[in-house]
């Protein structure tokens, strides 16, 4: 069974940059036919769909957060990379990796349990 | 943007009650090449992530129980429970990906026993 275990700091100070890892166990990354996604859950804004990766690093990015993000895959570790910069208290959120169904790059599932990052000096 | 509006924000029904939510688009999520609404369904309890419940407006997720049901076409859909259990007291999303890689969630609806 495919399961997905963000890991990262909790706290990030402003102007900095945060760095979030999912690591899959239970299937490979590598040459799967699914796109690897961070989504975030705030308060303001409900869940946001971050960035997403292919095994190949082919990338998309929410218009919203696409300066400030790079989504990365190390398929060698099974595992692919959030960073966000410029971080302020908006970025605060837990922040969850995820899978897209492939083909119609659909729905998500399954989901990591989530890391809450604190955004504060 | 494809902008999904959740109502209510929040219900309170009884046990073993009909529960229903509505998920409007702002745009149609129907695409006519293969007549298929590209929207999906989350359940999420207290301190856990969303689990998928529905995808293509209407197809239950494997493992899901049968009093969930997804209807609905275009820009207008529905979530329904049709006899409120407990364990189903969560909040609800829909997603779209019409616009994939462009996902959008709608905000969410809280279900409560009255």
């Amino acid at each position: 069974q495919l399961q997905l275990q963000e890991s990262g700091p909790g706290l990030v100070k402003p102007s900095e940059t945060l760095s979030l890892t999912c690591t899959v166990s239970g299937g490979s990354i590598s040459f799967s036919p699914y796109y690897w996604a961070w989504i975030r859950q705030s308060p303001g804004k409900g869940l946001e769909w971050i960035a997403s990766v292919f095994y190949s690093g082919s990338t998309y990015y929410n218009p919203s957060l696409k300066s400030r993000v790079t989504i990365s895959v190390d398929t060698s570790k099974n595992q692919f990379s959030l960073k966000l910069n410029s971080v302020n208290a908006a970025d605060t959120a837990v922040y969850y990796c995820s899978r897209a169904s492939p083909v119609y790059l659909g729905w998500f599932d399954p989901w990591g349990q989530g890391t809450l990052v604190i955004v504060s000096s | 943007d494809v902008v999904l509006t959740q109502s209510p924000d929040s219900l309170a029904v009884s046990l073993g009650e009909r529960a229903t939510i509505n998920c409007q688009s702002n745009q149609s999520v129907l695409f006519r090449s293969d007549n298929k609404n590209y929207l999906a369904w989350y359940q999420q309890k207290p301190g856990q992530p969303p689990k998928l419940l529905i995808y293509w407006a209407s197809v239950r997720e494997s493992g899901v129980p049968d009093r969930f049901s997804g209807s609905g076409s275009g820009t207008d859909f529905s979530l329904t429970i049709s006899s409120l259990q407990a364990e189903d007291v969560a909040v609800y999303y829909c997603q779209q990906y019409y616009s994939s890689p462009q996902w959008t969630f709608g905000q969410g609806t809280k279900i409560e026993i009255k």
